[in-house]
C-alpha cells in the first residue's frame, strides 16, 4: 500500500519563511518530488530528491530523510503569488504518485 | 523546457456520449505517457500508464473498458471518456517522459470535461 500525509491548509504572511511537511509509506519508492499548482492549472515541477538532505533552489529548498520517510518543503521570502497548492508526490516504480497537497496561503 | 499539450482545454458533452481527449509532447518523444483525473481541491490520481506501442496499464479502482487510452505515437497519447455520465466530470491532466529522462514528467494544462 501507500500513504502521502501532508497538512491540508496552511497560512503564512508575505516575506515569511514556512515549511510543508511531508510523510510517505510507499512501496518501490525511488524518490521524492514537490510541485506547485495554481488553481485550475497543471502542476510545475519545483525539486526532486533522491539522496537524504536538503537541496536549495532559490528561496525553495527541499529536504529528505529516507529512513524517516519523511520531506519538507521550504519556501523563504513569501510573495503573494506563492499562493497556491503544493504538492508532495513519490515516484513509486518510475510512477508519479501524488499526496493531496497542501493549500498555502499567504497574507499581505 | 519541454512543452506538452492537451486538446480540448475545455469540453461539455451530454451523458451517453463520449468523449476524446489529446495529448502531445511538443519537442521530444514521449516513451511513456500518464493520465491523472483531479476533482475539485482534491490530488492528481493517476489512472493510467501508457507506453508507446502496448496496451496501456491500469491503476487499480480504474475501468479500462470506460477509459481507454491509446498511445499510437512517440508523441501523441489519446484519452477516450466513452459513455460519459456527469460522475466523470473532471479536470483531465497528461504527462510525458521522455527517453532521455529517467524520472521527470512534464505535465499538460489539463482538460476540464463536464458532462451533462
Amino acid at each position: 500500500g501507500q500513504n502521502i500525509d501532508q497538512p491540508t491548509e496552511m497560512t503564512a504572511t508575505e516575506g515569511a519563511i514556512v515549511q510543508i511537511n511531508c510523510t510517505y509509506q510507499t512501496s518501490g519508492f525511488n524518490g521524492l518530488f514537490w510541485y506547485q499548482q495554481h488553481a485550475g492549472e497543471a502542476p510545475t515541477f519545483l525539486s526532486y530528491n533522491v539522496l537524504d538532505g536538503l537541496e536549495e533552489k532559490g528561496r525553495f529548498s527541499s529536504f529528505l530523510s529516507r529512513s524517516k520517510g519523511y520531506s519538507y518543503l521550504l519556501l523563504k521570502e513569501l510573495q503573494m503569488k506563492d499562493s497556491a497548492s503544493y504538492l508532495c508526490a513519490c515516484n513509486r516504480d518510475d510512477k508519479i504518485i501524488f499526496g493531496k497537497g497542501t493549500r498555502l496561503h499567504i497574507l499581505p | 523546457g519541454a512543452v506538452v499539450s492537451q486538446h480540448p482545454s475545455r469540453v461539455i458533452c451530454k451523458s451517453g456520449t463520449s468523449v476524446k481527449i489529446e495529448c502531445r509532447s511538443l519537442d521530444f518523444q514521449a516513451t511513456t505517457m500518464f493520465w491523472y483525473r483531479q476533482f475539485p481541491k482534491k490530488s492528481l490520481m493517476l489512472m493510467a500508464t501508457s507506453n508507446e506501442g502496448s496496451k496501456a496499464t491500469y491503476e487499480q479502482g480504474v475501468e479500462k473498458d470506460k477509459f481507454l487510452i491509446n498511445h499510437a505515437s512517440l508523441t501523441l497519447s489519446t484519452l477516450t471518456v466513452t459513455s460519459a455520465h456527469p460522475e466523470d466530470s473532471s479536470f483531465y491532466i497528461c504527462s510525458a517522459r521522455g527517453v532521455q529522462s529517467a524520472y521527470e514528467q512534464y505535465f499538460g494544462p489539463g482538460t476540464r470535461l463536464t458532462v451533462t
